[in-house]
């Protein structure tokens, strides 16, 4: 157990939809990162957030937006949703204070499927 | 534009011998590498780094080797173990960046 917790486990919605996953990052962390894993890809990246505040943005599409809450749990917002747009969904969070030293924890991710 | 490979995507060892995994990348700015373990139903878990200025870590029975001059970079498991049977992704970051590239991975089994 990362201790990084996501919710739901699971989300089947249909096109044209829009859906919110969210993310309880490790007591102490304060950055969070949102990737996307498709069907024989790596992850990507979409997302970090340090403290409350956007840190990086990766290829993450305009109808994606996430935010991080004072608590410093996340949201990943995912509108007009497309066939696409199904895959799995992870989280990470780390200390966000050590660079690239900074070890990355997963959550177990969201599946989303869109039909 | 995939900037780091792993183009092997399954790998079969029998336990005990050596899991040899391989990764290389196209982007010289990125100057630290990881590796990431996933079983099924979980998120990847981190394993082993290393920075560019060396060309060898160890942890344990993992090692990782990076040659810059060919930019490739390995994994070495030794001996492996049933329980190592898992997806690994190597990573890599340019710039003391936390933003990872990741490669699409390689499913490892180890036979009993």
């Amino acid at each position: 157990d990362s201790g990084v917790t996501q919710t739901p486990k699971h989300l089947i919605t249909a096109t044209g939809q829009r859906v919110t996953l969210r993310c309880s990052p490790r007591s102490g962390d304060l950055s969070v990162y949102w990737y996307q894993q498709s069907l024989d890809q790596g992850l990507q990246f979409l997302i970090q957030y340090y403290n409350g505040e956007e840190r990086a943005k990766g290829n993450i599409l305009e109808r994606f937006s996430a935010q991080q809450f004072p608590d410093l749990h996340s949201e990943l917002n995912l509108s007009s949703l497309e066939l696409g747009d199904s895959a799995l969904y992870f989280c990470a969070s780390s200390v966000g204070d050590r660079g690239h030293a900074d070890t990355q924890y997963f959550g177990p991710g969201t599946r989303l499927t869109v039909l | 534009d995939q900037q780091v490979k792993q183009n092997s995507p399954s790998l079969s060892v029998q336990e005990g011998r050596i899991s040899i995994l391989n990764c290389d990348y196209t982007n010289s700015m990125f100057d630290y590498f990881l590796w990431y373990k996933k079983y099924p139903a979980e998120g990847p878990t981190f394993l082993i780094s290393i920075s560019s200025i060396k060309d060898k870590n160890e942890d344990g029975r993992f090692t990782v080797f990076l040659n810059k001059s060919a930019k490739h970079l390995s994994l070495h498991i030794v001996p492996s173990q049933p329980g190592d049977s898992a997806v690994y992704f190597c990573a890599a970051s340019a710039g003391g960046s936390e933003k990872l590239v990741f490669g699409k991975g390689t499913k490892l089994t180890v036979n009993p």
